[in-house]
């Protein structure tokens, strides 16, 4: 098991770049999550997936930002553009029976950078 | 929504002391408990986590309390180890919001 995978580990952009960030569930986990940190706000949670749909993306900062998951396999997250204040690590999970009593499986994370 | 709140906010404490770091949730329908443990420039990690029905559960030097009643769960490390050193966060999930909700974290650093 590979555990999560997420790419670029590292992405430095100038400001009104597009950036897309992607992320590969465990396979056989049906619910994925994208999360960012920050020093001030913590850990957030964006948007997350059951089944390749999107269930709930209350957490999404603004039209900036979009996520897709075309397949069991795949997931993206886009900011279009980007500004200074995106500059964070993103985080891509996967889990599960709903994550109960087996939690998260959180990948690397991507380090964002936008100057 | 979910509140959720750490306490304290950061811990140093000598090795081979215990260590308690309690969280705070505002939601009654909150129904697992689990602890993330997650060390400087690395990913979050599961460590031990607890479900409603149970008031502890112990794993090694690690164990997780929980009081329904009162709202508030319990992360208790025993003989600390400069490997504990790291930042534990709590995540309540609600049932039928199936979301974790990450507390803000607390610090810990234990000193040799």
């Amino acid at each position: 098991d590979a555990g999560v995978i997420q790419s670029p580990r590292h992405e430095v952009t100038e400001m009104g770049q597009e950036v897309t960030l992607r992320c590969k569930p465990i396979s056989g986990h049906d619910y994925l999550f994208w999360y960012r940190q920050t020093m001030m706000r913590g850990l957030e949670l964006l948007i997350y997936f059951n089944n390749n749909v999107p269930i709930d993306d209350s957490g999404m900062p603004e039209d900036r930002f979009s996520a897709k998951m075309p397949n069991a396999s795949f997931s993206t997250l886009k900011i279009q553009p980007s500004e200074p204040r995106d500059s964070a690590v993103y985080f891509c999970a996967s889990s599960r029976d709903r994550g109960r009593g087996y939690g998260y499986t959180f990948g690397s994370g991507t380090r964002l950078t936008v100057v | 929504g979910e509140n959720v709140e750490q306490h304290p906010s950061t811990l140093s404490v000598q090795e081979g002391d215990s260590a308690v770091i309690k969280c705070t949730y505002s939601d009654s329908a909150s129904n697992y408990f689990p602890w993330y443990k997650q060390e400087l420039g690395k990913r979050p990690q599961l460590i031990i986590d607890i479900r409603s029905n149970v008031g502890e559960k112990k794993d090694q030097r690690i164990a997780v309390t929980l009081n329904k009643t009162a709202k508030h769960f319990s992360l208790h490390i025993t003989e600390t180890q400069p490997e504990d050193s790291a930042v534990y966060f709590c995540a309540p999930l609600m049932d039928s919001s199936y979301k974790l909700i990450f507390g803000s974290g607390t610090r810990l650093l234990v000193r040799p």
